[in-house]
């Protein structure tokens, strides 16, 4: 089974910390995703990484930053916490298109931020 | 763009009754995919069922299946013998052919009553 696994269910920070929130996956995906997800907005897409070192901006990326050094390993930056940062953050990965048509994305099970 | 639209944000049913949950989405293309995803409390997303367009068969998984309607652009969930761990959020999600990324829904909040 695809594991996705995200370093901290709940994490409280202040305004203006550096916040590193961390997925790992272990299935050799090579594409990976941070999503927000809050009520009644659904899931919304900051930013994906579709290999080593290679990212692209979702609809949302606005205070926010990747890195991913490892394939397994994608973090998520928020440079300076701000308040409407709160929210719940989702991490995702699949397959490279090719292997699975459908190309399931597989979630971790989320990081609550709040922050003061 | 392509946009998804989840009119219900709380449906409830019955234990072993069936409930219906409606996803429409609006697209110019025409080959793409369909997904619903369920996420239970405090429990992590799941894929449900998933459906290519270009099938015109509707996609079946045990007690859950879609009414895909290609020219209405509908893609509705019906959970037949609802049972209570099927209460959770459920997001409809739409992926085109060419991308890798997923454009979700607001979602559905499904109660299940004993």
């Amino acid at each position: 089974d695809v594991k996705v696994t995200q370093s901290s269910r709940y994490l409280v920070k202040r305004t203006g910390e550096k916040v590193f929130l961390e997925c790992v996956q272990d299935m050799d995906h090579e594409n990976m995703f941070w999503y927000r997800q809050d009520p009644g907005l659904g899931l919304r897409l900051i930013y994906f990484s579709y290999d080593v070192k290679m990212k692209e901006k979702g609809d949302i990326p606005e205070g926010y930053s990747v890195s991913r050094e490892k394939k397994e390993r994608f973090s998520l930056i928020l440079e300076s916490a701000s308040t409407n940062q709160t929210s719940m953050y989702l991490c995702a990965s699949s397959l490279f298109p090719g292997v699975d048509s459908y190309n399931e994305q597989f979630f971790g099970p989320g990081t609550r931020l709040t922050v003061l | 763009a392509q946009t998804v639209t989840q009119s219900q944000p709380e449906m409830s049913v019955q234990e072993a009754e069936t409930v219906t949950l409606s996803c429409t989405y609006d697209t110019s293309e025409s080959d793409y995919y369909l997904f619903w995803y369920k996420q239970p409390p405090s429990r992590q997303m799941i894929l449900v069922i998933r459906q290519e367009a270009y099938k015109q068969q509707n996609a079946t998984e045990n007690r859950f299946s879609v009414n895909f309607q290609k020219a209405a652009k509908s893609f509705s969930l019906k959970i037949s013998d609802s049972q209570l761990g099927d209460a959770a959020m459920y997001f409809c999600a739409y992926r085109s052919y060419n991308t890798d990324k997923l454009i979700f829904g607001t979602g559905t909040r499904l109660q299940v009553f004993p």
